[in-house]
């Protein structure tokens, strides 16, 4: 039992590139999401998922992308890389009213 | 959303019992209280949670008022590995919900 799996765990992009954040979970969990954390802050939500062809977006969903088609896992895409996104991604998991499992987190730098 | 309000930090000496203090003084009926802490380069992890109980499990007490406007976490004994930053954070019980994060209590812990 893995947990919920982040990859990968460092990135360099230049402006411009695209890429795909992994997450992956192995507990089955309904609920996934995508949270960024800048230097000295809170974690900001970007887009979640409640279930396999469902997701929304959160607070800061501008410049990614997300789908579900498994239950299991939950890519975030980078469409157009900005310094901007300079952050550490974490994912997380959870079932309905149960806590929530976090990654360890991808610490993404673009230059 | 509700909001919550923590100090920025706190210190404690390790062996001492910590109080970690919240308020939340626009919290509805239906949101439960869920604690959840950091440690340094690692993604969040679950603490504890309640609705209008005092609540124990083996990482920690929450107390809650009585009015539920603020809420109390405690270590009983601190250690330096409890060292890191604890979020309070309300989440209604809305399938869905998602956790939003403030900027969470920086505990440090000396020995």
């Amino acid at each position: 039992n893995a947990g919920v799996t982040q990859t990968p765990k460092f990135q360099v992009l230049k402006t411009g590139q695209s890429m795909t954040l992994q997450c992956a979970q192995d507990m089955n969990h309904e609920y996934m999401s995508w949270y960024r954390q800048d230097p000295g802050m809170g974690l900001r939500l970007i887009h979640y998922s409640v279930g396999a062809g469902i997701t929304d977006q959160g607070e800061v969903p501008n410049g990614y992308n997300v789908s579900r088609s498994t239950t299991e896992d939950f890519p975030l895409r980078l469409l157009s890389a900005a310094p901007s996104q300079t952050s550490v991604y974490f994912c997380a998991s959870r079932m309905s009213g149960t806590e929530a499992f976090f990654g360890q987190g991808t610490r993404l730098t673009v230059v | 959303d509700a909001k919550t309000t923590q100090p920025n930090s706190m210190e404690s000496n390790e062996e001492e019992p910590v109080h970690l203090p919240c308020n939340h003084s626009t919290i509805s009926g239906t949101d439960y209280i869920h604690w959840y802490r950091q440690l340094p380069s690692q993604g969040p992890e679950y603490v504890i949670h309640g609705l209008t109980s005092n609540v124990n499990n083996r990482m920690a007490s929450l107390a809650i008022a009585e009015d539920r406007k603020s809420s109390t976490l405690i270590l009983h004994r601190a250690t330096l590995r409890d060292a890191a930053v604890y979020y309070c954070i309300l989440r209604p019980t809305n399938a869905g919900n998602m956790l939003t994060f403030g900027g969470g209590t920086r505990l440090m812990v000396k020995p």
